[in-house]
This record gives C-alpha cells, sequence and structure tokens, in this order.
C-alpha cells in the first residue's frame, strides 16, 4: 500500500512550547489529510481534516488557534500544538487519501507520541 | 456513517484462523465495509473493504452477510504478529467526498503461542 511518513515519532516538550508534526506522503498525492489524537487504551479521535490549499475544518472541542494545520502541498500537511500543556500529552495519527485511483482506503503514518512535561 | 459493533476482546490460538465478527445493521445501500487495525503504539494499519460480496486479500478475508448487517474478518493462520486492535468501519466507499474515518472502540485479538 501506499506510504505515509510522520515525525517525529517521539517528542517530549516543556509546558507552554510549541511542537510541529510533520505528515508526508511518499508515493502520492494527498488530497486530503486528517488528524487524529489518541489516548491510552481510547478509539482514535478525529480533531481535524485538511485538504490542500485551504483552511482545515476542526471538529466540535478541538481548537483551532491551539492546534495548527498547514497543508500546503500535496505531499505534506504540518499539526503544531501551541503552548502545549500536560493534558496536550497523546498519541497523534495523521492519515491520508489521494485522488483518482489513490482515493479509496486512507493509509496512516506511523504516530507520533508527545509528551509535555 | 452508520454504527459498527464489535465484541471487546477475543483470543485466538497461533496458526489457527481468527474469526472477528462485526454487526452493522443500520448500513445504508452505498456504505462499505471496511477493516483496519492497529498495532500498540503503532498507526492504523488497512486490512480490507467491500461493499456485498465476499472479498480475499493476501492478509485476510471479509465475508459480509447477505443482508449486509453484519460481517467477519477471517485471519486464516493467526501469528502473534496479527496481535493488535481490529477496527471494523463502515462509511461511504472509495471516491465521492473525502470523508474520514470513524473509529469505534474495536477488537482487541490477542494470540496465543
Amino acid at each position: 500500500g501506499a506510504v505515509v511518513s510522520q515525525h517525529p515519532s517521539r517528542v517530549i516538550c516543556k509546558s507552554g512550547t510549541s511542537v510541529k508534526i510533520e505528515c508526508r506522503s511518499l508515493d502520492f498525492q494527498a488530497t486530503t489529510m486528517f488528524w487524529y489524537r489518541q489516548f491510552p487504551k481510547k478509539s482514535l479521535m478525529l480533531m481535524a481534516t485538511s485538504n490542500e490549499g485551504s483552511k482545515a475544518t476542526y471538529e466540535q472541542g478541538v481548537e483551532k488557534d491551539k492546534f495548527l494545520i498547514n497543508h500546503a502541498s500535496l505531499t505534506l500537511s504540518t499539526l503544531t500544538v501551541t503552548s502545549a500543556h500536560p493534558e496536550d500529552s497523546s498519541f497523534y495519527i495523521c492519515s491520508a487519501r489521494g485522488g483518482g485511483s489513490m482515493n479509496t482506503e486512507a493509509f496512516f503514518g506511523q504516530g507520533t507520541r508527545l509528551t509535555v512535561v | 456513517d452508520a454504527k459498527t459493533t464489535q465484541p471487546p476482546s477475543m483470543d485466538c490460538a497461533e496458526g489457527r484462523a481468527a474469526n472477528l465478527p462485526c454487526n452493522h445493521s443500520t448500513i445504508s445501500g452505498n456504505e462499505y465495509v471496511y477493516w483496519y487495525r492497529q498495532i500498540h503504539s503503532q498507526g492504523p494499519q488497512y486490512i480490507i473493504h467491500g461493499l456485498k460480496n465476499n472479498e480475499t486479500n493476501e492478509m485476510a478475508s471479509l465475508i459480509i452477510t447477505e443482508d449486509r448487517k453484519s460481517s467477519t474478518l477471517i485471519l486464516p493462520h493467526a501469528t502473534l504478529r496479527d496481535t493488535a486492535v481490529y477496527y471494523c468501519i463502515v462509511r461511504a466507499g472509495p471516491g465521492g467526498s473525502a470523508r474520514q474515518l470513524t473509529f469505534g472502540s474495536g477488537t482487541q485479538l490477542t494470540v496465543l503461542p
């Protein structure tokens, strides 16, 4: 299947700092990317949907000013957690869907484990 | 998207077939059944999807009942590496709008040696 690469896989940051997570589609053009977060022993919860070149659509309860999403190209989307707090510690996962023949199943990145201390 | 119901956990002996059930009684005519799995601390991995016919690929088989209200994912020869949470998701199929996947609680499959 197609490859989606997420970086970093693990990050520890201090409270109040910002962290950027990258999500790249390596062998296809991702017209749409999704960002999820997952707390321990819980299922994935969708945070936002981004389409290349337009503003992201956030799910209810997700602060758009805190979780900045940029989808500037067809192969890269970034999620920036601004002014991170310990409660933002979670597993963040991106997924991507392409257009045309790639507009089938979604492919997921490896996930990023964020720990805010 | 239609809601799905899965057992929270299942065990399977290594080398035996693992049969994971999923109920989706409110599925509509244009919705597909998708299966993903998530190994601990990794992103979800696509397994298979289908509309109404049974499907098979190198990973698994998907059996969908004639009324489409339930399905079963079959891993023919489970290995220890198949231990994961398996998610059954119903959604509008390939093409069309770029809709997100909505994850339920899934089934924790534990393959025992």
